[in-house]
């Protein structure tokens, strides 16, 4: 069965420093696709940032990115330089043949 | 593009009525999803659609619920009877399958009230 896991349902991280939100999944086929979206309290679903398992590099956009242990079956997100409108839910989700499963949430409070 | 649509935003309804959720996916999309957002259970997939084919069901959570997709660019989650246990926030979300890596796009959802 195809499962994301996410065992922080809360954080808190002070303006400008840096926060890293866990992930692990589990899935028995060997090219799919793993995600981090974010959710701001207007509940739109915004995706942050994208990983193929099949590439060693991690991902990274901007102020975010990933470490992606393929082995450990772990995808963390590091947010450097934490910015109020950082606030939101983060969401993992693995994504392999099409289906797209989601881990539980943990909701980021970025203080100023 | 407008992205995924979703109707209505709001729904307030009587337990025991009929709701139906609307959505309308991005031109091309391969793969259109159902899922149901609570504090409880967070993201659960309820149901989801490849070339309008209903691929997975499996997190459908009774008979009550139903989901259609008659064509490319519509599809309706309906409930029937409604259940105040049914509130939560129902979203839509499409992506282009897999030569672009599954990414999905969310509607902006829909609140459903069961009263």
């Amino acid at each position: 069965a195809q499962t994301v896991t996410q065992s922080q349902p809360e954080m808190s991280v002070q303006e400008a420093e840096t926060v890293t939100l866990s992930c692990t999944y589990d899935t028995s086929e060997n090219n799919y696709y793993l995600f981090w979206y974010k959710q701001p309290p207007s509940r739109q679903m915004i995706l942050v940032i994208r990983q193929e398992a099949y590439k060693q590099q991690n991902a990274t956009e901007n102020r975010f990115s990933v470490n992606f242990q393929k082995a450990a079956k772990s995808f963390s997100l590091k947010i450097s330089d934490s910015q109020l409108g950082d606030t939101a839910m983060y969401f993992c989700a693995s994504s392999n043949t099409g289906k797209l499963i989601f881990g539980q949430g943990t909701t980021l409070q970025v203080k100023p | 593009d407008a992205g995924v649509i979703q109707s209505p935003r709001h729904e307030v309804t009587e337990m025991g009525q009929e709701v139906t959720l609307r959505c309308k996916p991005i031109s091309g999309h391969d793969y259109l999803f159902w899922y149901r957002q609570t504090m409880m259970r967070g993201l659960e997939l309820l149901i989801y659609f490849n070339n309008n084919v209903p691929i997975d069901d499996s997190g459908m959570p009774e008979d009550r619920f139903s989901a259609k997709m008659p064509n490319a660019s519509f599809s309706t989650l309906k409930i029937q009877p409604s259940e105040p246990r049914d509130s939560a926030v129902y979203f839509c979300a499409s992506t282009p399958g897999q030569l672009k890596a599954y990414e999905a796009f969310f509607g902006q959802g829909t609140r459903l009230t069961v009263v």
